[in-house]
C-alpha cells in the first residue's frame, strides 16, 4: 500500500532550527510536496522536490532522497508565526497526492 | 487575485441529514478536488473535477457526490450523513492543465455531525 509517515508534534525553541522529517511508499514517484496550515486556516505551499538535493528557499529548506524514500522540512531562525502544522505528500504514478497526518510544531520563548 | 473560497465555514447537521458544500477556485482555475481532514489522519482525497467533468476519485462510499459548473465553482453533497462524517472538508484549485502543479486550498467547511 501507499504510506506518508512523519511525527505528530515536535517542540521548538524560538530562534532555533528544527527539522521535521517525513518518509514515504509510494506506487511510483511524481514529487513531494511540503505545506503549511495554522490553525483554521488553508494549507498553503511551501516547496515542492522531484531530484535528490537541497532546496533553500529563505528560512525553509526542503531535502529530497528518492532512493531512501525521505524528506526533510528544514526551519531556521524559529519565529512564533511558525507555530502550525507542517502536511508532506508524496505524488505517485497517477499525479495522485498521498498525504501524512501532518506534523504540529510548536514554538516556544 | 482573489484566493479559494468555500461555504459556509461551519456547518451543524444531525445524522440522516444531507449536506451541500461549495468552492468557488481561483479566477482562471478550472480543475477543483476535494478533501476529507480529520485530526490524525492526513487528507483524503474525495474527487477531483476538470471542466465540469469527474476526473479523478477517491475511496469514499458513493453518499459522496459532487459536481462542477461552468464558472468552475464545485459543490459537494454528502447524503445520509453519519457521525464519522465530522471533519474539515478542504477544496483546492489549480489550473489542471499540468501533472504536476501546487494546489492552492480554500481555508474549508467544518461539519459537525450529531
Amino acid at each position: 500500500g501507499q504510506n506518508i509517515d512523519q511525527p505528530t508534534e515536535m517542540t521548538a525553541t524560538e530562534g532555533a532550527i528544527v527539522q521535521i522529517n517525513c518518509t514515504y511508499q509510494t506506487s511510483g514517484f511524481n514529487g513531494l510536496f511540503w505545506y503549511q496550515q495554522h490553525a483554521g486556516e488553508a494549507p498553503t505551499f511551501l516547496s515542492y522536490n522531484v531530484l535528490d538535493g537541497l532546496e533553500e528557499k529563505g528560512r525553509f529548506s526542503s531535502f529530497l532522497s528518492r532512493s531512501k524514500g525521505y524528506s526533510y522540512l528544514l526551519l531556521k531562525e524559529l519565529q512564533m508565526k511558525d507555530s502550525a502544522s507542517y502536511l508532506c505528500a508524496a505524488m505517485d504514478s497517477n499525479y495522485q497526492l498521498i498525504w501524512g497526518a501532518g506534523t504540529k510544531l510548536i514554538i516556544k520563548p | 487575485k482573489a484566493g479559494v473560497t468555500q461555504t459556509p465555514r461551519y456547518l451543524i447537521k444531525t445524522r440522516g441529514q444531507q449536506v451541500t458544500l461549495s468552492c468557488s477556485p481561483i479566477s482562471g482555475h478550472r480543475s477543483v478536488s476535494w478533501y476529507q481532514q480529520t485530526p490524525g489522519q492526513g487528507l483524503q482525497f474525495l474527487f477531483e473535477y476538470f471542466s465540469e467533468t469527474q476526473r479523478n476519485k477517491g475511496n469514499f462510499p458513493g453518499r459522496f457526490s459532487g459536481r462542477q459548473f461552468s464558472n468552475s465553482r464545485s459543490e459537494m453533497n454528502v447524503s445520509t450523513l453519519e457521525l464519522g462524517d465530522s471533519a474539515l472538508y478542504l477544496c483546492a484549485s489549480s489550473t489542471g492543465l499540468a501533472d504536476v502543479e501546487t494546489q492552492y486550498f480554500g481555508p474549508g467547511t467544518r461539519l459537525l455531525v450529531l
